[in-house]
């Protein structure tokens, strides 16, 4: 069966220092993966999305990730944090019907510091 | 272009009760799918519909049943309400011919008393 592992809960950043956040998934095949983002009382909104090809990925807000299929990891980063990225980040891997069915980590709270 | 709307916002039922939470997709847009994200957690997959059909159904119990229906929007029923069903309830459409990815709404928060 599939799945994510999102190993850190909370992440607290400074203002303008660079970010990453960890996703390691399992899947027997060639994985669809993505970032998506939830802002306290909001749905998700779709960061970036990998599904074949360039293993480094650009998404919106200026986000990028990288396929490692070795490492079984998709990485989020930013150079460089602004404060309105405050946020619960999520990754997930899209099952079966690529993806529709999207199973996610159990996500990362970003905290960003004046 | 509006975006995937839900309705109600927020509401409380008592255990035992039944509850329908509707979602409106995004115009064009022609599979909705459910998904249940419990407070600390993150969401989890409940049914997909694409033009009317079931095609993808999560691992809940068959108190969660749903429908499609002809103008696409759609119904998210949960029968014989428990505690544990307290969550946020997320709908989400896409149109697999056009871009593939998910558009969320915000959800319907379900607490359950």
């Amino acid at each position: 069966a599939q799945s994510v592992t999102q190993p850190d809960i909370h992440i607290t950043v400074s203002e303008g220092a660079s970010l990453e956040l960890r996703c390691n998934y399992s899947y027997g095949a060639t994985p669809y993966l993505f970032w998506y983002v939830q802002s306290p009382g909001q749905g998700l909104q779709l960061l970036l999305k990998y599904f074949s090809g360039d293993t480094l990925v650009q998404g919106i807000k200026g986000f990028e990730a990288e396929f490692k299929r070795s490492q079984s990891s998709f990485n989020l980063r930013k150079p460089s944090v602004h404060w309105s990225d405050a946020a619960e980040y999520f990754c997930a891997v899209g099952a079966g019907t690529g993806f529709q069915k999207l199973v996610f980590g159990t996500g990362t709270r970003l905290l960003v510091s004046p | 272009d509006a975006g995937v709307t839900q309705s109600p916002t927020h509401l409380i039922k008592t255990r035992g009760q039944h509850v329908t939470l509707r979602c409106s997709p995004i115009s064009g847009h022609k599979s909705v799918s459910w998904y249940q994200q419990v407070l600390g957690q993150g969401p989890q997959f409940i049914f997909q519909y694409y033009e009317k059909e079931e095609r993808g159904r999560g691992n809940f119990p068959d108190r969660f049943s749903a429908r499609q229906f002809p103008n696409y929007s759609s119904e998210l029923n949960v029968n014989a309400l428990l505690l544990g069903d307290s969550a946020l309830y997320l709908c989400a459409s896409s149109s697999p011919d056009r871009d593939e990815k998910l558009f969320f709404g915000s959800g319907t928060q379900l607490s359950v008393l």
